[in-house]
């Protein structure tokens, strides 16, 4: 079945770097994506990996991709005040044309200066 | 850049009244969604369409219905609004085939 999870809230430094972890649970799975929602706001395509690769960068983010274990995680680097929001892990199954996005339940950044 | 419209982002309204929310796109994509947002739940697929008058049921499609009759335009429609309904809406559309999906802004309904 399709089930994606994440913790639901992390603080960290102004400075230090950031780890949001996310779970899957359906090896079938080809694109996972991070998406980011500051307050008030819609969702942000932050990033997304195919899941033949083991790690994406980009900029301040590091995208790691462990698919033995369905595990997978954003690493924002430098982490900055305007980082806060809430960031969500989603997958996307087999092929891409008719499916939708699943999402896991968002994990609540806080950035303290 | 592409867009996602949607047109009302804070909306009250009362117990039993027929509620639209309008989304329009204007990239010509062929898949669209309709996502409920509620804290602690994360984003909940309601209803997609991959093809205008298309449409297929999500996770949670009970008290919810959608319109599809131009590509552009998406429209989820509560027939008889409940205070259980009171969430964040989030619209979203594709083009077929393609690995990114955008979002609108987001329509806050509240149901009192």
């Amino acid at each position: 079945g399709e089930d994606v999870e994440q913790s639901l809230f992390l603080s960290v430094r102004e400075g230090d770097s950031s780890v949001i972890n996310c779970t899957y649970t359906d090896s079938s799975s080809t694109y996972l994506y991070w998406y980011k929602q500051e307050p008030g706001a819609g969702l942000q395509l932050l990033t997304y990996i195919f899941s033949n690769m083991d790690m994406k960068q980009d900029q301040r983010l590091t995208v790691l991709l462990n698919k033995k274990d369905k595990h997978l995680s954003l690493r924002i680097a430098d982490t900055q005040t305007g980082d806060s929001a809430i960031y969500f892990c989603a997958e996307i199954l087999g092929d891409t044309g008719r499916r939708a996005l699943t999402f896991g339940s968002g994990t609540r950044l806080q950035v303290q200066p | 850049d592409v867009k996602v419209t949607q047109s009302s982002r804070y909306l009250v309204k009362r117990t039993g009244e027929k509620v639209f929310l309008e989304c329009v796109q204007d990239m010509d994509h062929e898949n669209m969604f309709w996502y409920r947002q509620d804290p602690g739940l994360g984003l909940r697929l309601i209803y997609f369409s991959y093809d205008v008058k298309m449409k297929e049921k999500g996770d949670i499609p009970e008290g919810y219905s959608v319109s599809r009759e131009k590509k552009e335009r998406f429209s989820l429609i509560l027939e008889s609004a409940s205070t259980n309904q009171t969430s964040m809406y989030l619209c979203a559309s594709r083009e077929i085939g393609g690995n990114t999906i955008y979002f609108g802004e987001g329509s806050w309904l509240t149901v009192v």
